[in-house]
């Protein structure tokens, strides 16, 4: 069964920081691996998608990583702003078990001005 | 529609009531997910349809969860006899599925609160 992990559960760090968040899973079978963002009381905003066969994705301040067979992802966030705040969660979509995403139960984010 | 729409945004029910849940999906998307958070929680999935059909329910907890997406757009998850322990975050997502699986879009989720 897969489990996915994200480390550190929760993080606070001054604004301009660049940052690293981790995402580990235990099933390397997979087709891809998503990071979200979720803002309080809200729905999930897809930041970045991997497939298995790519190594890392950029898009503006944010680059993804991936290394599969280790079964490990990051996302790096450069020169942080307070509303980058928010929960980010990484998720795998498995080959094995349908087209369901695993998700970690997410990295809780705070950026102080 | 632009992205996904869920309603209601709030349901607050009282334990064995019915309650319907309702998920409009990104227009042109095939496959459509419904996922239920706890607070604190990473989205669990619940039940995954690839046009009108449920391609995989395995983690509809019990009997008295169901869904239905009959003209394969528009989905609904039915909850019978709600107890306390089914108040959670409802989140439905949608997808194009192509060649392999396409990005998740999710909505803004309908929260389920039984007294």
């Amino acid at each position: 069964k897969q489990e996915v992990t994200q480390i550190p559960a929760a993080l606070s760090v001054p604004e301009g920081e660049n940052l690293v968040l981790n995402c580990s899973f235990t099933d390397s079978a997979i087709y891809n691996l998503q990071w979200f963002r979720q803002d309080p009381g809200k729905g999930l905003t897809s930041l970045l998608l991997i497939q298995s066969s790519q190594r890392e994705q950029t898009s503006g301040r944010l680059n993804a990583s991936l290394d599969k067979s280790s079964g490990r992802s990051t996302l790096y966030i450069a020169a942080s702003q307070p509303g980058d705040s928010a929960t980010y969660l990484c998720a795998v979509r498995q080959r094995e078990y349908g087209n369901k995403l695993v998700f970690g139960a997410g990295t809780i984010l705070r950026v102080k001005s | 529609g632009a992205g996904v729409s869920q309603t209601p945004s709030n349901k607050v029910t009282e334990k064995g009531k019915y309650v319907e849940l309702r998920c409009d999906p990104i227009s042109g998307h095939t496959a459509l997910y419904w996922y239920r958070q706890s607070l604190g929680q990473g989205p669990e999935f619940l039940i995954y349809f690839q046009g009108t059909g449920a391609a995989d329910d395995s983690g509809l907890p019990n009997d008295r969860f169901f869904a239905v997406r009959p003209e394969g757009s528009v989905s609904t998850l039915k909850i019978q006899r709600t107890e306390r322990g089914d108040s959670a975050v409802y989140l439905c997502a949608s997808s194009y599925y192509g060649t392999a699986p396409g990005e998740l879009f999710f909505g803004e989720g309908s929260r389920l609160t039984v007294l």
